[in-house]
């Protein structure tokens, strides 16, 4: 059974700062999503990482992905507090197949602070 | 990316009724997901819907609970049967696209009284 971990789970940050959200999961697969929850919305995709190396960066985010390591992470630059969200990662567990089910991590609770 | 849309948004009910979530996608897809999220907690994938098959439910969902249509390629039900206080969830649709992403509709937030 595929599991995701994330850490931390809770994260409270200054403006400003940096910080790296990592997620971990336990078998083998080549697509891991990471996804922006904002109180009472529905979750917006931010990245998805198909291959093992993949780096995509969309303004302060950047997410990477190692397969063989079986970790992806989300870095945040210079922090503000528009960021302040619930970020989930979700791993695909049929890898490389055509049904995209995912597990999701637990999420991260993100506070910047001014 | 596909627009999903979702009725109702949200909805108060009694226990040991039922309740239908429509989930309505702009253009066709193959596959659609529909998902629980449980008050404070992450999304679990409840079952897979093809279209003119019936649906494929993760372990821990029956159909019996959780009844499923999708009549064609834009269009979703999930029924929520014999509703209890812990069944209130966010329940969410979702579609992939054609670069491998997911979409997410914007949920239906159900409360049981």
């Amino acid at each position: 059974e595929l599991k995701v971990e994330q850490n931390p789970l809770f994260l409270s940050m200054q403006e400003g700062k940096n910080y790296t959200i990592y997620c971990n999961y336990s078998t083998t697969s080549d697509r891991l999503y990471w996804y922006r929850q904002d109180p009472g919305k529905s979750l917006e995709s931010l990245f998805v990482l198909l291959s093992n190396g993949a780096v995509k960066q969309e303004g302060r985010l950047m997410a990477s992905l190692d397969t063989k390591a079986r970790l992806s992470t989300l870095h945040i630059t210079a922090a503000v507090h528009d960021l302040s969200a619930t970020y989930f990662c979700a791993v695909d567990r049929d890898s490389g197949g055509s049904n995209y089910k995912l597990t999701f991590g637990k999420g991260t609770l993100l506070t910047v602070n001014p | 990316s596909a627009v999903i849309s979702q009725k109702p948004s949200r909805d108060i009910c009694q226990r040991g009724t039922s309740l239908t979530i429509q989930c309505q996608v702009d253009s066709q897809v193959t596959m659609m997901f529909w998902y629980r999220q449980q008050p404070g907690q992450s999304l679990t994938l409840i079952a897979t819907a093809n279209q003119g098959s019936e649906a494929t439910y993760e372990s821990g969902f029956v159909i019996d609970k959780f009844p499923i249509s999708r009549p064609n390629l834009t269009f979703s039900t999930l029924t929520v049967s014999n509703m209890s206080p812990e069944d209130s969830s966010i329940y969410l649709c979702s579609v992939e696209d054609s670069r491998a992403s997911q979409h997410f509709g914007d949920g239906t937030r159900l409360s049981i009284l």
